[in-house]
């Protein structure tokens, strides 16, 4: 079974750019696959940052951006904040209509 | 505003049942497919089914698949989760969210099986 995989943690410093990933255990991640990045902080639900790739949700600030990096989704954070410190999920699409989320990366901002 | 409130969740023993409920509003319910989405406790999202926009399919995770079942009811705007058969490690917050790619978010419903 494929394994959708993420960094476990990231860190940033306050201002500075960060790129975290979404692969697969076995291919490459396309736009077919319809990334989705989603935010959670603790406590709370989580939150749609991007969908279909690089859509970025209602609301979301201009600083997050999706894209596809080589064979993997990427999440990218340019000019981060300290309310940027969160678990990102991705979620890829597996096609016969299932999806599929990767574990999370921890994003530290210090 | 789009809104997606979850509700039956509680304490049920293991080998029991219970089905949960999404509310929606805010938006054409008919216009999109909708998902469960579920995190037991210290761990992080796990997809558990989605439903088409007009109910003609259904698709589960493996984890879940013969013993939960999710429909919808398009005259209430709502969705909802029959879970059968239910284990310890079913215990989690229990989302519903919009979309296939999962775009809007409920506040979740706490599940905990547990004798």
């Amino acid at each position: 079974q494929t394994v959708v995989t993420q960094e476990p943690s990231f860190s940033v410093t306050p201002g500075g750019t960060v790129t975290l990933t979404c692969g697969l255990s076995s291919g490459s991640v396309s736009t077919s696959y319809y990334a989705s990045w989603h935010q959670q902080t603790p406590g709370q639900a989580p939150r749609t940052l991007i969908y279909n790739t690089d859509t970025r949700s209602s609301g979301v600030p201009g600083r997050f951006s999706g894209s596809i990096l080589g064979n993997k989704a990427a999440l990218t954070v340019t000019g981060a904040q300290a309310d940027d410190e969160a678990d990102y999920y991705c979620l890829l699409y597996m096609g016969g209509g299932s999806c599929v989320f990767g574990g999370g990366t921890k994003l530290t901002v210090l | 505003e789009v809104q997606l409130v979850e509700s039956g969740g509680g304490l049920v023993q293991p080998g029991g049942s219970l089905r949960l409920s999404c509310a929606t509003s805010g938006f054409t319910f008919t216009n999109f497919w909708m998902t469960w989405v579920r995190q037991a406790p210290g761990k992080g999202l796990e997809w558990v089914a989605n439903v088409k926009e007009d109910g003609s399919e259904k698709n589960y995770g493996d984890s879940v698949k013969g013993r939960f079942t999710i429909s919808r009811d398009d005259a209430k705007n709502s969705l909802y989760l029959q879970m059968n058969s239910l284990r310890a490690d079913d215990t989690a917050v229990y989302y519903c969210a919009r979309g296939r790619g999962v775009g809007v978010w409920g506040q979740g419903t706490t599940v905990t099986v547990s004798s």
